[in-house]
């Protein structure tokens, strides 16, 4: 079964820190796709990434970065100098590949509170 | 981008009297919608898949006759929340994925919906 796992439900940094978001996910699919989101107060969910399991290239994207690491069941989500529009909350999910399956499995989420 | 509505974004009714949520694909054919709901500060979880022209399929403990859900077109899906009671107060999120895109999937803004 699937399962994405975000242990850190808070953390809080100051602004300008670096932050690193765990995310650790189970699925006996030997192909599928990883993603994280945001969702800031307002509740509407952002997209930043979808990653694909076969690409375990690292990527970066301005400030933010994924690190994959299949032999890890990892993907973690770093933002280097953090600022103040980065609180929120950010979820992991996991998909299957089947098209005809449904859905993403989200993890529970890390609320991130950058400080000023 | 994919864009994905939702309509209305906050609802406030009595208990007992019924919801309509509307969610709808903007600028593509959405063959299979999704409702999400999340409690606060937890995470999504996934309600009922619905695809176009046919039955939803609920998830478990989900109930089909209280959140009935109709998908009529490829770019309309909606849920109603029948004889509301205050522990349906809740934020709904739909989702969206179009033909092209399997893996992919939008998401509109949310509806925070409070029964009295």
């Amino acid at each position: 079964a699937q399962k994405v796992t975000q242990a850190q439900t808070e953390i809080s940094v100051v602004e300008k820190e670096d932050v690193t978001l765990d995310c650790v996910y189970e699925t006996r699919d030997t192909t599928y796709y990883l993603f994280w989101y945001k969702q800031p107060p307002s509740g509407e969910l952002v997209f930043l990434i979808r990653r694909n399991s076969f690409d375990e290239q690292n990527e970066i994207s301005g400030r933010y970065s994924w690190n994959f690491q299949k032999s890890t069941s990892s993907f973690n989500f770093t933002i280097t100098a953090s600022q103040v529009v980065d609180s929120a909350v950010y979820f992991c999910a996991l998909s299957e590949v089947n098209p005809g399956a449904n859905n993403l499995f989200f993890g529970t989420g890390t609320r991130l509170t950058v400080i000023p | 981008g994919a864009v994905v509505s939702q309509h209305p974004s906050r609802v406030i009714c009595k208990s007992g009297t019924s919801v309509k949520i509307e969610c709808r694909s903007l600028d593509f054919q959405a063959t299979t919608m999704f409702w999400y709901r999340q409690f606060p500060k937890k995470s999504l979880m996934l309600m009922a898949t619905s695809n176009e022209g046919s039955k939803a399929t609920y998830e478990q403990g989900v109930e089909k006759d209280k959140f009935l859900i109709n998908h009529a077109s490829l770019t309309l899906s909606t849920l109603t929340v029948t004889s509301a009671h205050p522990e349906d107060s809740s934020f709904y999120i739909c989702s969206a994925r179009g033909l092209a895109g399997l893996y992919e999937q939008y998401f509109g803004p949310g509806t925070r919906l409070t029964v009295t």
